[in-house]
């Protein structure tokens, strides 16, 4: 697909589990960013790449929170120890490079209970 | 403290009723103005961006200003197909990241 992909659509876990989102972003697209949208509110943002790296991560709310993008392309949100207040949609989205629109994915509905 | 602030926080329209929707910003140096729509269950559709105070731009029914402290999604003859939460969102001096505001809640009623 031509979009930006991200799995699991759902995932329901018990506080205190450990869980992974998958980001696919477009393809050569360099920038990924990580954002929590909550019931209501708009997108807030979490992490930034660019390439591998993590350019910022000022967003992340505690070191529970931890981000890869180990090739450049498809990113992975590491969450540990889930608390109920993680639960949220968390959007993925892409640019073809700094400073272009960011173009979001479905996001991932996490549930925790 | 910057802020994005969009108002109403909802709207109802009749089929073919125009109206505007209004992001209003403060941020320490802006380096773009987007605009998303996002319906109900899926992530955020890029419109539009402005950059610069008297920039507009236009797609379909909707049509984009800015100034230096606010911005208007202007929505001409709406259907119901229009009917979706409009997102606004800035881009700071210094950032990469998106800074969001709460959203604008439009229902078109046929």
């Amino acid at each position: 697909g031509a979009g930006v992909s991200q799995t699991p659509s759902n995932k329901v876990t018990e506080k205190g589990k450990y869980v992974e989102l998958r980001c696919d972003p477009i393809s050569g697209h360099t920038a990924l960013y990580w954002y929590r949208q909550s019931l209501g509110q708009g997108p807030e943002f979490l992490i930034y790449f660019q390439g591998t790296g993590a350019a910022d991560d000022s967003g992340l709310p505690n070191d529970r929170f931890f981000a890869v993008r180990p090739e450049g392309s498809v990113s992975t949100l590491k969450i540990q120890r889930t608390e109920r207040g993680d639960s949220a949609v968390y959007l993925c989205a892409s640019s073809l490079m700094e400073g272009q629109p960011q173009h979001f994915g479905d996001g991932t509905r996490l549930s925790i209970l | 403290e910057d802020q994005v602030t969009q108002s109403p926080e909802a709207l109802r329209l009749q089929e073919g009723e125009s109206s505007s929707l209004n992001c209003s910003y403060t941020v320490s140096g802006l380096r773009g103005l987007f605009w998303y729509r996002q319906d109900p269950g899926k992530g955020p559709e890029f419109l539009f961006t402005l950059y610069s105070a008297g920039e507009e731009k236009e797609k379909e029914r909707l049509k984009a200003t800015l100034t230096k402290k606010e911005s208007f999604l202007h929505i001409t003859a709406p259907k119901p197909e229009d009917s979706a939460t409009y997102l606004c969102a800035v881009r700071q001096t210094g950032a990469n990241n998106l800074f969001f505001g709460t959203g604008t809640r439009l229902t078109v009623i046929p």
